[in-house]
């Protein structure tokens, strides 16, 4: 099962709450992604844990969270939605750092309204 | 900072043609190079890596690059309508494979 799972598909927030997004995959990879995109434009790499340290990318250092609390699960959290975080966010695995593949879910579509 | 380049944005082929897309890297420490596919509704799937310069063929699919100018393209042909979807051209830095910059995409149409 080469499956990444996201969840929910479809969220709406309201501004200035907090927002939560889950993703997980059984195929016990050490790495796991997050990635925004936006209509039209390049999915953005916001952070990714290598096993249990996480890298955030440091245009977005401020604005995104993450937790591992174990291999086959990551969430993506959001202190307080603006409505640039109206996006699409892309939960992504792979195993290890030798330029093998990376794994995409399906994503959620956050709508902050 | 690190941009990948893509073109054409759109692309529409006839069944059975040839397509071709490009893209281009700003960053020598950028070598590594990945074409993902996402059709409607899914995420992005891999489709072929070239990280040597010259061709790679899988199947209908050949990808060029050359380091040098740190050009790759993707060629598809016999296109089939199953192929229209949005194409990503993808780099990883020497350092650190698993991390994909990725360009901005050309939606490709293939017309029964």
């Amino acid at each position: 099962d080469t499956t990444v799972k996201q969840n929910p598909r479809y969220k709406l927030a309201r501004v200035g709450k907090p927002v939560n997004l889950i993703c997980s995959q059984t195929m016990n990879h050490d790495t796991m992604y997050w990635y925004q995109k936006k209509p039209n434009q390049a999915p953005k790499l916001l952070l990714f844990y290598y096993d249990k340290i996480l890298n955030r990318e440091a245009d977005t250092f401020e604005k995104f969270q993450s937790s591992r609390p174990n291999n086959s699960f990551c969430s993506l959290y959001i202190g307080s939605a603006g409505l640039e975080y109206s996006a699409m966010y892309l939960c992504a695995s792979s195993r290890g750092r030798s330029g093998t593949e990376v794994f995409f879910g399906k994503g959620t579509r956050l709508t902050v309204v | 900072q690190q941009k990948v380049q893509q073109s054409p944005e759109s692309l529409s082929v006839p069944e059975g043609g040839m397509a071709s897309l490009n893209c281009t890297s700003s960053d020598r420490n950028f070598q590594y190079f990945w074409w993902y596919r996402q059709h409607s509704g899914e995420g992005p799937k891999a489709l072929m890596s070239i990280f040597s310069d010259g061709d790679k063929k899988e199947g209908r699919f050949t990808a060029h690059l050359n380091k040098a100018s740190l050009h790759v393209s993707l060629h598809i042909r016999d296109s089939q309508p199953s192929d229209s979807a949005l194409y990503f051209c993808a780099v990883s830095p020497n350092y650190n494979q698993g991390k994909l910059i990725f360009g901005q995409g050309t939606k490709l149409s293939i017309k029964p």
